[in-house]
């Protein structure tokens, strides 16, 4: 089985820093995505990680725990055109022999002046 | 360069209707994937392409649902006699290998589905 929690919703003011979290419980792991969807668009990849630690891009980093199956996504000098929808996916092997990716409901970021 | 592109972008169809949805994916992309997102839910499997293998059919929530890939390329995702529950945006993704979970995925626009 898997299960794939974050929060639903979360707001913040422009230029502050935002963590999104990240919980996991799949049966199987082969890295973890997070992806940006604006309302109506397609999502966009932002990172990837598979080791856990901390990966840096510019204003947005990745961090996973393996160990504790978390990782959060932390977005930083906050814009408002970083209101989005952020969803974390854990990629894990199928039954077929697959690698696919399964999705968290993903989160709401509401960014306010 | 040409991304995923999808059709319709918007379908409206009355409930015991046979739909069809496009989906052209990056060209050189061996790997093709569908989802559904309803309202407030995160994406949703439905069925995955893998080169030449047999499709991971897995995802497909009834025997109402099926899809095909040719030659490799474009792929078209059918939903017979729709149901109002089938209402949703259906977004397809490519990735530039297969059997790699490790690969972006690179999505469409979607289709919205609309069955009344």
């Amino acid at each position: 089985g898997q299960n794939i929690d974050q929060p639903t919703e979360m707001t913040a003011t422009e230029g502050a820093i935002v963590q999104i979290n990240c919980t996991y419980q799949t049966s199987g792991f082969n890295g973890l995505f997070w992806y940006q969807q604006h309302a109506g668009e397609a999502p966009t990849f932002l990172s990837y990680n598979v080791l856990d630690g901390l990966e840096e891009k510019g204003r947005f980093s990745s961090f996973l725990s393996r160990s504790k199956g978390y990782s959060y996504l932390l977005l930083k000098e906050l814009q408002m055109k970083d209101s989005a929808s952020y969803l974390c996916a854990v990629s894990r092997p199928r039954s077929g022999g697959s690698y696919i990716p399964t999705f968290g409901r993903g989160t709401s970021l509401i960014v306010h002046p | 360069g040409a991304g995923v592109s999808q059709s319709p972008s918007n379908k409206v169809t009355e409930k015991g209707k046979d739909v069809e949805l496009r989906c052209d994916p990056i060209s050189g992309h061996t790997a093709l994937y569908w989802y559904r997102q309803s309202l407030g839910q995160g994406l949703e499997f439905l069925i995955y392409f893998q080169g030449n293998s047999a499709p991971d059919k897995s995802g497909l929530p009834s025997d109402r649902f099926s899809a095909e890939r040719t030659g490799g390329s474009v792929s078209t995702l059918t939903i017979q006699r729709t149901q109002q529950e089938d209402s949703a945006v259906y977004l397809c993704a490519s990735t530039p290998r297969e059997g790699f979970g490790t690969d972006t995925q690179y999505f469409g626009p979607g289709t919205r589905l609309t069955v009344l």
